[in-house]
């Protein structure tokens, strides 16, 4: 299996841009995850789904950031408009019941100016 | 509610030399208590966990960590540390196994030649 795949890697875009940020887990995991990592704040959990399904956006900052899964093997948080305090890591990471651990991917390092 | 503790931002070892990074957790009932290592620009990638059973637990790269009860703690040891070890290390905990996980703030072990 290829592990977790995210796209884009890199994103710099203006304030009040979209940004859409993509994510394939691995295949037969049904949970996904989806964080963001700074300096300041560390790494933090925004949304999870199971089996498509979300099942917590506590973290999800404010109604600028959207989440869908509408398929098991896609997923995508969206930002819109972005903001520079917006400027993170995001990783997204699925898991399954039998495995347990996290697998996440590489990452997508979002620059907004 | 959960929480797991890493009090040291920073350890610093001498290549050859053994290493511990330290972690404690707070979880009502029974622990499942995970290790994750970052590499620079890369994601978090999974070292060892424990679930239940024998407390010593052996993981990736010869690492292991040991599960105290009495202790509530999650401490990860090498015997001699390279310096390829170098990197951002995360404990994590969740009360089942799957679902959402409580990170720590990480702790950065650097190796030194």
């Amino acid at each position: 299996d290829a592990g977790v795949i995210q796209s884009p890697r890199h994103e710099v875009t203006e304030m009040g841009q979209e940004v859409t940020l993509r994510c394939k887990p691995i295949s037969g995991h049904d949970y996904l995850f989806w964080y963001r990592q700074t300096m300041m704040r560390g790494l933090e959990l925004l949304i999870y789904f199971n089996n498509n399904v979300p099942i917590d956006d506590s973290g999800m900052p404010e109604d600028r950031f959207s989440a869908k899964m509408p398929n098991a093997s896609f997923s995508t948080l969206k930002i819109q408009p972005s903001e520079p305090r917006d400027s993170a890591v995001y990783f997204c990471a699925s898991s399954s019941r039998q495995v347990g651990e996290l697998f996440f991917g590489e990452g997508s390092r979002l620059t907004v100016l | 509610a959960q929480s797991v503790a890493q009090p040291e931002d920073q350890v610093n070892v001498a290549e050859g030399n053994p290493l511990t990074v330290k972690c404690t957790y707070s979880v009502s009932g029974n622990p499942y208590l995970f290790w994750y290592v970052q590499y620079p620009n890369r994601g978090l990638q999974f070292l060892l966990k424990y679930i239940t059973g024998d407390n010593l637990v052996k993981g990736s790269y010869g690492f292991e960590a040991e599960f105290n009860k009495s202790q509530t703690s999650f401490h990860l040891k090498k015997p001699s540390a390279l310096v390829s070890d170098s990197a951002l290390y995360f404990c994590a905990s969740r009360t089942t196994n799957a679902g959402k996980s409580t990170f720590g703030d990480g702790t950065t072990l650097t190796v030194k030649p």
